[in-house]
């Protein structure tokens, strides 16, 4: 079965640099089609779309985020790393790390169980 | 991009049906055939409920239904189950790789 793990920090000061690592089994990024993206919640709030990035390597940002945000995949190691620059207190969320597949037809079917990132001094 | 309109609560009774409206624009909604539902209960990750409009994964409920019309895609709960209580958050394909989520919309079952 596809299960997806997000690991970091769980706080991180204001301006520093935040980065998580999606470790999945289940599936693999050899197989076309399959995406592994991130999707994150502030405290009480709704989702937000944040990045993805496919098995061919070819990478997505939100445009209201894209100069902050890096997304890498380690396929042998079934890893994705995303990364978010100038940390801010209005960042603290639940950060989830998704699996898509046949491209955009089946966004977001499986999800980790989130990483809270609370961004304080 | 600006988040779809969901409404923030619905409310029904066990056995009834309600119907969740997300309105986008014509630059997601309504013109890819690409809105999908999620389920959160509270301090739960996202499930997947709904994709392309109105396709269920397997294991899904078949109270759980899909729609659209023009900018406005709707989810439809049948036979409300005090298990249905939940946000149901909707989100849209917008073009270029890029995604954008509702609002959200807690149902409460009286």
């Amino acid at each position: 079965q596809i299960t997806l793990k997000e690991s970091g920090p769980p706080l991180v000061k204001p301006t520093q640099t935040l980065t998580l690592t999606c470790t999945f089994s289940g599936f693999s990024l050899y197989t076309s089609g399959v995406g592994v993206g991130w999707v994150r919640q502030p405290p009480g709030k709704a989702l937000e779309w944040l990045a993805l990035i496919y098995w061919d390597d070819d990478k997505y940002y939100s445009p209201s985020l894209r100069n902050r945000l890096t997304i890498t995949k380690d396929t042998s190691k079934n890893e994705v790393v995303f990364t978010m620059t100038d940390m801010d207190p209005v960042d603290t969320a639940t950060y989830y790390c998704t699996h898509s597949f046949e491209g955009v037809l089946v966004p977001f079917d499986y999800w980790g169980q989130g990483a809270l990132v609370t961004v304080s001094s | 991009q600006s988040a779809l309109t969901q409404p923030a609560s619905v409310s029904g009774s066990p056995g009834q049906s309600i119907t969740i409206s997300c309105t986008g624009t014509s630059s997601n909604v309504g013109t890819y055939n690409l809105v999908s539902w999620y389920q959160q209960h509270p301090a739960k990750a996202p499930k997947f409920m709904i994709y392309e409009d109105n396709k269920r994964p397997s294991g899904v409920s078949n109270r759980f239904s899909g729609s659209k019309s023009g900018n406005t895609a709707s989810l439809t709960i049948s036979g409300l189950q005090a298990e249905d209580e939940a946000h149901y958050y909707c989100c849209s394909y917008a073009g270029s790789n890029t995604w954008v989520f509702g609002g959200g919309t807690k149902l409460t079952v009286l």
